[in-house]
């Protein structure tokens, strides 16, 4: 089972910052099989980014994804109040796993 | 919109079983498969598994194998996916998603539904 890592567990950022986001995969995952939710309190998680780099439909242009092999990245380029929340990556290799969450909150 | 929807909050005793529903809508049920994923309070995301409308094929993660059955009725559009043998552990907000061929990624989510297991 591949395990994924996230960092950092929080992330203390005032809105109209930059946040980046980490997901370090135990194995190497296909870019295709790389997707980020994001969970606010309450709610059910929603898809942001699909295929390691493409915008879920909707989703802001303020919101990037990057990486391969075993290093992903999730990227808010200024942060807004409403993006403050816990975000997750996901892989499909021979199962789905989820990390462990990364929580954005307010600084 | 494409949406799921989910039955009512459950709470069933130690040795129980629940069975959740899931309904579609706003797509072809039988053309995406089914996942079901489960968050503790306070925790993070656990998958439990998958299952096609189409042919009703499953495939479960090791954790839940024998405890956990994902069943479909395509006349209403309706997933299910019930747990067996309860335990305190299993308390939790279960969500069903629909994956999305080729990557398999959720979208969209079901609103989720609380099980809570207490004697």
């Amino acid at each position: 089972e591949i395990v994924l890592t996230q960092s950092p567990g929080t992330l203390s950022l005032s809105p109209g910052e930059r946040a980046t986001l980490s997901c370090r995969a135990s194995q190497s995952v296909s870019s295709s099989y790389l997707a980020w939710y994001q969970q606010k309190p309450g709610q059910a998680p929603r898809l942001l980014i699909y295929g390691a780099s493409s915008r879920a439909t909707g989703i802001p242009d303020r919101f990037s994804g990057s990486g391969s092999g075993t290093d992903f990245t999730l990227t808010i380029s200024r942060l807004e109040p409403e993006d403050f929340a816990v975000y997750y990556c996901q892989q499909y290799g021979s199962s789905v796993t989820f990390g462990p969450g990364t929580k954005v909150d307010i600084k | 919109q494409v949406q799921l929807v989910q039955s009512g909050a459950e709470v069933k005793k130690p040795g129980a079983s629940v069975k959740v529903s899931c309904k579609a809508s706003g797509y072809t049920f039988t053309s995406y498969d089914i996942n079901w994923v489960r968050q503790a309070t306070g925790q993070g995301l656990e998958w439990m598994g998958w299952m096609n409308p189409n042919s009703g094929n499953t495939g479960y993660a090791q954790k839940f194998q024998g405890r956990v059955t994902m069943t479909r009725n395509t006349s209403i559009s309706t997933a299910y996916m019930e747990l067996s043998s309860l335990r305190s552990e299993d308390t939790a907000v279960y969500y069903c998603a629909r994956e999305i061929p080729g990557g398999s990624w959720f979208d969209p989510w079901g609103q989720g539904t609380l099980v809570t297991v207490s004697s």
